[in-house]
């Protein structure tokens, strides 16, 4: 994982709207990418994943994007609901290695 | 999926203590991982768990301060050694099929007073 300051950055959407988070990875040579969301108190739960053979998935209302030439991966959420609000992190890696999480962006639904 | 069980959920210990932290899944898993969360920081990765032999620590974690077991496939325990109030955190436990999906914990909050 990254040192990351005390404070994660923050995005507010109003509810109904769709949301995009964004996250920059490190590794070149990853091959395989997890998007968790983390809600106060919780463990981490998975969202979507995608491999580096696609650029991207489409789930239940969330789309995962992966542009491999600038090493970004983006987190689509359509029509935000307030139970979407929770710190979402990206993560690199899966193998036998472990994952590499990115920094987390906490999501706040406005009503 | 797995569900993954932690215990303790949270506790308050003495500097100088030592915890074990036990992870128990409900199916049988290849890869289990040990994280480290900091209050508002993302997750870090302290080692792997490997049964039968010896974790693999990532830098700056060591097996003296971090002893770690992993007797069968779907339980291991983490032991925070000599506990000073810096490992107040957040701890994770983690399990999954390798470049699969890593399900997670519920953690286990410490504070050491």
């Amino acid at each position: 994982g990254e040192s990351v300051g005390l404070h994660l950055p923050t995005l507010s959407v109003q509810e109904g709207d769709n949301s995009i988070i964004n996250c920059a990875y490190s590794n070149s040579a990853s091959d395989y990418f997890i998007w968790y969301k983390q809600e106060s108190g919780k463990g981490p739960q998975f969202i979507i994943d995608i491999r580096s053979n696609m650029d991207k998935r489409q789930g239940q209302r969330v789309t995962v994007l992966l542009n491999k030439t600038v090493k970004h991966l983006s987190l689509q959420i359509a029509a935000t609901q307030p139970g979407d609000s929770a710190v979402y992190f990206c993560a690199e890696g899966g193998g036998a290695d472990g994952l590499t999480f990115g920094k987390g962006t906490h999501l706040i639904i406005q009503p | 999926s797995a569900v993954i069980s932690q215990k303790p959920s949270r506790d308050i210990c003495q500097r100088g203590t030592s915890l074990t932290i036990q992870c128990q899944v409900d199916s049988q898993v290849t890869m289990m991982f040990w994280y480290r969360q900091q209050p508002g920081q993302s997750l870090t990765l302290i080692a792997t768990a490997n049964q039968g032999s010896e974790a693999t620590y990532e830098s700056g974690f060591v097996i003296d301060k971090f002893p770690i077991s992993r007797p069968n496939l779907t339980f291991s325990t983490l032991t925070v050694s000599n506990m000073s109030p810096e490992d107040s955190s957040i701890y994770l436990c983690s399990a999954g099929q390798p470049a699969t999906e890593a399900f997670f914990g519920q953690g286990t909050r410490l504070t050491v007073v």
